[in-house]
C-alpha cells in the first residue's frame, strides 16, 4: 500500500463550483498533513497546513482532517480557472530519527471557464 | 520564509555523465531535503542533507549514484552521477522553516535535467 494516496484526476469543474481532493494515507502516527499546489512547470507552493481533526479555512481553502479514518482532504470554493494545477497531498512520517514529507501522486484540477 | 536558489535550472546532459546541482539559501536552515519529480510523477525523496555528515537516504537511493554535500547550514549540492536517460527529471532542493508555529517545507524552483 502507497504511504499517502490520491486519485490522479482530471477533476473538471466548472467555474465558481467546489472542487474537492481527497486524500488517505497509511501511516497512522502521521500528525502534520500539508496540501500543495504545483503549476505547470513550477516547483509546488504550500496553500495549506492542518494538524488536529477538523476543518481549517483559509479564504477560499478548507482542509479537512479525519485521524481515525486517515484522510485529509481539500475543499476550494467559487473555484477559479486559475486554480487549475495539480494538488498534491503531503504527510509527515517518522523515518529514523528524522521527520520527512511523503507526497501523493497528485490530483489535477481543471476548472472549466 | 526562506528564499531558495538553485542551480542550474535546466541542462541536457550526455549519458554517461555526472552533473551536480547547487542550492543556496539565504538563512541558516537545519533541515535541507532532495526530491526528484520524474514526468508525470510526484515528489520522491532522494535524501536527508545533513550538516557536518553523510546523507541520509531514502530507499531505492544510494550515495555512489546520488552524492550529496552539506558543508553549512546555507548550502548543499546534489550530484547525479553516470547519468542515464531514466535519470531525466526535475531536482528540487526543499528546506524546512517555521511558519505560524509550525514547520513547513519550501522548494527551490528546481533543475531540469534532460539525458540523452
Amino acid at each position: 500500500q502507497k504511504e499517502v494516496e490520491q486519485n490522479s484526476g482530471p477533476l473538471s469543474v466548472p467555474e465558481g463550483a467546489i472542487a474537492s481532493l481527497n486524500c488517505t494515507y497509511s501511516d497512522r502516527v502521521s500528525q502534520s498533513f500539508f496540501w500543495y499546489r504545483q503549476y505547470s512547470g513550477k516547483s509546488p507552493e504550500l496553500i495549506m497546513s492542518i494538524y488536529s481533526n477538523g476543518d481549517k479555512e483559509d479564504g477560499r481553502f478548507t482542509a479537512q482532517l479525519n485521524k481515525a479514518s486517515q484522510y485529509v482532504s481539500l475543499l476550494i470554493r467559487d473555484s477559479q480557472p486559475s486554480d487549475s494545477a495539480t494538488y498534491l497531498c503531503a504527510v509527515n512520517v517518522l523515518g529514523g530519527a528524522t521527520n520527512k514529507l511523503i507526497f501523493g501522486t497528485g490530483t489535477l484540477l481543471a476548472v472549466q471557464p | 520564509s526562506a528564499v531558495i536558489s538553485q542551480k542550474p535550472s535546466r541542462d541536457i546532459c550526455q549519458r554517461g555523465t555526472s552533473l551536480t546541482i547547487q542550492c543556496q539559501v539565504d538563512s541558516q536552515v537545519t533541515m535541507m531535503f532532495w526530491y526528484r519529480q520524474q514526468p508525470g510523477q510526484s515528489l520522491t525523496l532522494i535524501a536527508t542533507a545533513n550538516q557536518g555528515s553523510e546523507a541520509t537516504y531514502e530507499s531505492g537511493f544510494v550515495i555512489d549514484k546520488f552524492p550529496i554535500s552539506r558543508p553549512n547550514l546555507t548550502f548543499s549540492t546534489l550530484t547525479v552521477s553516470n547519468m542515464s536517460p531514466e535519470d531525466s527529471s526535475i531536482y528540487l532542493c526543499s528546506v524546512e522553516v517555521i511558519e505560524t508555529g509550525a514547520n513547513v517545507l519550501t522548494f527551490g524552483a528546481g533543475s531540469r535535467l534532460t539525458v540523452l
